[in-house]
């Protein structure tokens, strides 16, 4: 099965702040790759889907980027709506998500 | 807009079968425009997929837990449904029903349920 990791687990930011998450796959992927943000007690809620495609909806200050093993989620300028858990998903083969990273307000 | 509501029992005795519905409004569960999957999430923990079944009838399970796992559609009802059997108190979890327009959005789930709290306890 492939395995995904992200970097960094939590990580502390401020309003406007520049945030990237990394997500790196135990096999290449292709572009079969999503991104989720999950507030507590909520749903997941699908931000990019396909690697870089941006779901309908969704604030364009969100952007994706990668392509095989290695993938970025960056959020430009962060806002107060912003701080939440983020979770990386490969679709290539049965799914499976990344541990999670954690936006917190600092 | 598609929508997604699980239903079921909050509390499943150890040994027992976990069963969940998902109803489906705004969209017909037979289309071939969507796949359907259930997802949980322990208490403070991530997220794992479970399983997925198309409009086809086609099931796809998380290889850990295939052994006890079934997912069904019920056309008439315009639902589909998660069995798990023999659970055990690490079964405990939220578990969301989702959809996705699979050939659109790359089998990203793109709909989900709000989740249903289940908790394993005698």
């Amino acid at each position: 099965d492939i395995q995904l990791t992200q970097s960094p687990s939590f990580l502390s930011a401020s309003v406007g702040d520049r945030v990237t998450i990394t997500c790196r796959a135990s096999q290449g992927i292709s572009s079969y790759l999503a991104w989720y943000q999950q507030k507590p007690g909520k749903a997941p809620k699908l931000l990019i889907y396909a690697a870089s495609t941006l779901q309908s909806g969704v604030p364009s200050r969100f952007s994706g980027s990668g392509s095989g093993t290695e993938f970025t989620l960056t959020i430009s300028s962060l806002q107060p709506e912003d701080f939440a858990t983020y979770y990386c998903q490969q679709l290539n083969s049965y799914p499976t998500f990344g541990p999670g990273t954690k936006v917190d307000i600092k | 807009q598609l929508q997604l509501q699980e239903s079921g029992p909050g509390l499943v005795k150890p040994s027992e079968t976990l069963s969940l519905t998902c109803t489906v409004s705004g969209g017909s569960i037979s289309s071939s425009s969507y796949y359907w999957g259930w997802i949980r999430q322990p208490p403070g923990k991530g997220l794992e997929w479970i399983g997925s079944i198309y409009y086809s009838g086609s099931t796809y399970y998380n290889p850990s837990l295939k052994s006890r796992v079934t997912i069904s559609v019920d056309t008439s009802k315009n639902q589909f449904s998660l069995k798990l059997s023999s659970v055990t108190a690490a079964d405990t979890a939220v578990y969301y029903c989702a959809s996705s327009e699979w050939e659109l959005k790359n089998d990203a789930f793109d709909i989900w349920g709000q989740g249903t709290m289940v908790t394993v306890s005698s």
